[in-house]
């Protein structure tokens, strides 16, 4: 079975810190792309970064970074520098073309508190 | 340009109830997706179309719930008989081609309350 594993239901961060949210995820393919999402309480999901299995290097957009360990099937989110419009729940996805058809799975979600 | 939109924004309805949710997705985009997200959970995935046919249905949880698309834009998901545990967001979302590496832009959802 396909799953996305987020150990950490809740976090917390102060202002202007760095917080890492955790996320596993077993798959037996080799070419998939991985995700995170943000929800905020509008309830819209919003891409805020994407990995490529392929790629070794880990992408970065402005103040997020990932930690993408391949073998380890873990792929981590790093928020640097944490704003009060980064609170909302955090969802790690992957998404694997099978048998005619692709879908993102989604981890259960990490909610991020940031503290002012 | 114009986001993925639902409607409505919030649904209550009563057990036994039929209801439709509607998902109007990006202009020109040819794949497009439901998903269900219960209470605490993430989304999960219900259907995919790509154009007017359901390429994945494998999501649906069961007969009650069935999805068209009959002209490959406005999508429209069905559930018929509705149960409390139907109670959840409905999510939808576009993508421009359905293509692995392409992003998913997902709508606010529509949040069903069965009674």
């Amino acid at each position: 079975a396909q799953t996305v594993t987020q150990s950490q239901p809740e976090m917390s961060v102060q202002e202007a810190e760095t917080v890492t949210l955790s996320c596993t995820y077993d798959t037996s393919e080799s070419d998939y792309y991985l995700f995170w999402y943000k929800q905020p309480p509008s309830r819209q999901m919003i891409l805020v970064i994407r990995q490529e299995a392929y790629k070794q290097q880990n992408a970065t957009e402005n103040r997020f970074s990932v930690n993408f360990q391949k073998a380890a099937k873990s792929f981590s989110l790093k928020i640097s520098d944490s704003q009060l419009g980064d609170a909302a729940m955090y969802f790690c996805a992957y998404r694997v073309f099978q048998g005619g058809s692709e879908k993102l799975v989604f981890g259960k979600g990490t909610k991020l508190t940031v503290n002012p | 340009g114009a986001g993925v939109s639902q409607t409505p924004s919030n649904k209550v309805t009563e057990k036994g109830k039929y209801v439709e949710l509607r998902c109007d997705p990006i202009s020109g985009h040819t794949a497009l997706y439901w998903y269900r997200q219960s209470l605490g959970q993430g989304p999960e995935f219900l259907i995919y179309f790509q154009g007017t046919g359901a390429a994945d249905d494998s999501g649906l949880p069961n007969d009650r719930f069935f999805a068209v698309r009959p002209e490959g834009s406005v999508s429209t998901l069905k559930i018929q008989r509705t149960e409390r545990g139907d109670s959840a967001v409905y999510l939808c979302a576009s993508g421009r081609t359905g293509a692995l590496q392409e992003t998913q832009y997902f709508g606010p959802g529509t949040r069903l309350l069965v009674l």
